[in-house]
């Protein structure tokens, strides 16, 4: 079963404009993960958080978490039409070393119109 | 090393015919996950080996499903007769032990017609 859930599914904005999606998670996790998925193609990692971690930036990406909400952002600055695709959050859990796998959630579809 | 790789990239098969879907990692990971994508939705776990060791198996893996990842090093994901509903696009993925973070191949879709 799938432990994370994207808001929006789905997101229009101008070029230019921020990109905002949030994910919720259901457990107790090591950490959180951002994956970039294009139409029809493999993810392509963005950025790791830690589950003592509260913020962290990279490039024009900026991710948060609230471990007490169980709940994480990420932040597209300036966006560009080259940033249309789905962005998935993961979590990964470990339970005393025996689980050790990314559980996804539903995504968002990201359009950026130019 | 150009990353994960995944064979073939696309396939169609008549329902009840058997498909075998390989994935080569990157050489230096010593884990390897298989996951399972439908149309809108994300990718589901199905398994994940460490080095030759498959360390678990989502309830998703029917007994029709196998893998193996001899020696360590690629890996091959059969489906035995295959039903419409296996349709989807098959990921392979590597990564050091330790939770860190993944690398996708390209995937393998599969047809089931």
């Amino acid at each position: 079963s799938q432990q994370g859930e994207e808001d929006p599914q789905a997101l229009s904005i101008q070029e230019g404009e921020n990109a905002t999606m949030n994910c919720s998670y259901k457990t107790s996790i090591n950490n959180l993960q951002w994956y970039r998925q294009n139409s029809g193609r493999g993810l392509v990692h963005l950025i790791l958080i830690r589950s003592n971690e509260r913020e962290k930036h990279s490039g024009r990406l900026r991710v948060t978490l609230d471990t007490s909400k169980k709940s994480s952002s990420l932040l597209i600055t300036a966006s560009r039409a080259a940033d249309t695709a789905s962005y998935f959050c993961a979590v990964f859990m470990n339970y005393g070393g025996a689980t050790n796998k990314l559980i996804f959630g539903t995504g968002t579809l990201l359009a950026v119109q130019p | 090393d150009t990353g994960v790789s995944q064979n073939p990239r696309h396939k169609i098969t008549k329902r009840g015919q058997n498909v075998t879907f390989r994935c080569d990692p990157i050489s230096e990971h010593n884990r390897l996950y298989w996951y399972r994508q439908t149309l809108g939705q994300g990718p589901e776990f199905l398994t994940y080996f460490q080095n030759e060791a498959q360390l678990e198996k989502s309830r998703l893996l029917s007994d029709r499903f196998s893998a193996e990842r001899p020696k360590g090093s690629f890996s091959t994901l059969e489906i035995q007769r295959t039903e419409q509903g296996d349709s989807a696009m098959y990921l392979c993925a590597s990564s050091f032990a330790g939770g860190d973070g993944y690398t996708f191949g390209s995937g393998t879709r599969l047809t089931v017609v």
